[in-house]
């Protein structure tokens, strides 16, 4: 059966400090993968996707960014953290087309500092 | 790309009444439309979804409609129970998985 992992649970992050959170999915191939982040009390917004290997679509300008060294691996990064890019953090990933379920990681809780 | 809007924000009812939520989306390719439910510090899952070759589907005490003219879809819960209390998201999905901004439901014992 598949399933996603992702790390780590909660991360508290002083500001201007990196940051590096990964995701993998076991059990399936050429997965779609996705990055949300979720504000306090606030919907699920779309901060990359990735189709395959190299593939990162970016849906909001700001200084995170997206990579996919392999083919179930997406992580998400910055180089200097916001007291703004605090949050909960999802990755998420569905098989095939686009438009089936998408099944999500537990989430990362990110506090800047 | 696509743009979801999800209303209410929130939403409070009793227990045993009705809960309806609506959403809309701006892309006419868009052809799934799942619906997820998020308990508190949980991850979101999967309660029910409908594509666009269907106006209704059915799971027991949820349904979900779609207006494909009118580019709108809504949820339904009848006879709520506490344990529906969450918040749910609608999502549309063409190239990419976009979700509304979420609704609180919290239903009152």
């Amino acid at each position: 059966s598949q399933t996603i992992h992702q790390w780590p649970a909660t991360l508290v992050q002083p500001v201007g400090s990196p940051l590096s959170l990964e995701c993998t999915v076991e059990g399936t191939s050429n997965p779609n993968l996705y990055w949300y982040r979720q504000a306090a009390g606030r919907g699920l917004q779309l901060l990359f996707y990735s189709v395959g290997i190299g593939q990162i679509s970016s849906e909001v300008p700001q200084n995170l960014s997206a990579s996919r060294p392999q083919d179930r691996q997406f992580i998400l990064s910055s180089k200097k953290l916001l007291l703004s890019d605090s949050g909960f953090y999802l990755c998420a990933w569905n098989i095939g087309q686009v438009n089936t379920e998408a099944f999500f990681g537990q989430g990362t809780r990110l506090t800047v500092v | 790309g696509e743009n979801v809007e999800q209303h209410p924000s929130t939403l409070s009812v009793q227990e045993g009444d009705s809960a309806v939520i609506k959403c809309t989306y701006s892309d006419s390719a868009s052809n799934y439309f799942p619906w997820y439910k998020q308990e508190l510090g949980k991850r979101p899952q999967l309660i029910i979804d409908i594509r666009s070759n269907v106006g209704e589907k059915k799971d027991q005490r949820i349904a979900v409609t779609l207006n494909k003219t009118a580019k709108h879809f809504s949820l339904h819960i009848t006879e709520t129970q506490p344990e529906d209390s969450a918040v749910y998201f609608c999502a549309a999905s063409s190239n990419d998985m976009r979700f509304g901004a979420g609704t609180r439901l919290t239903v009152k014992p």
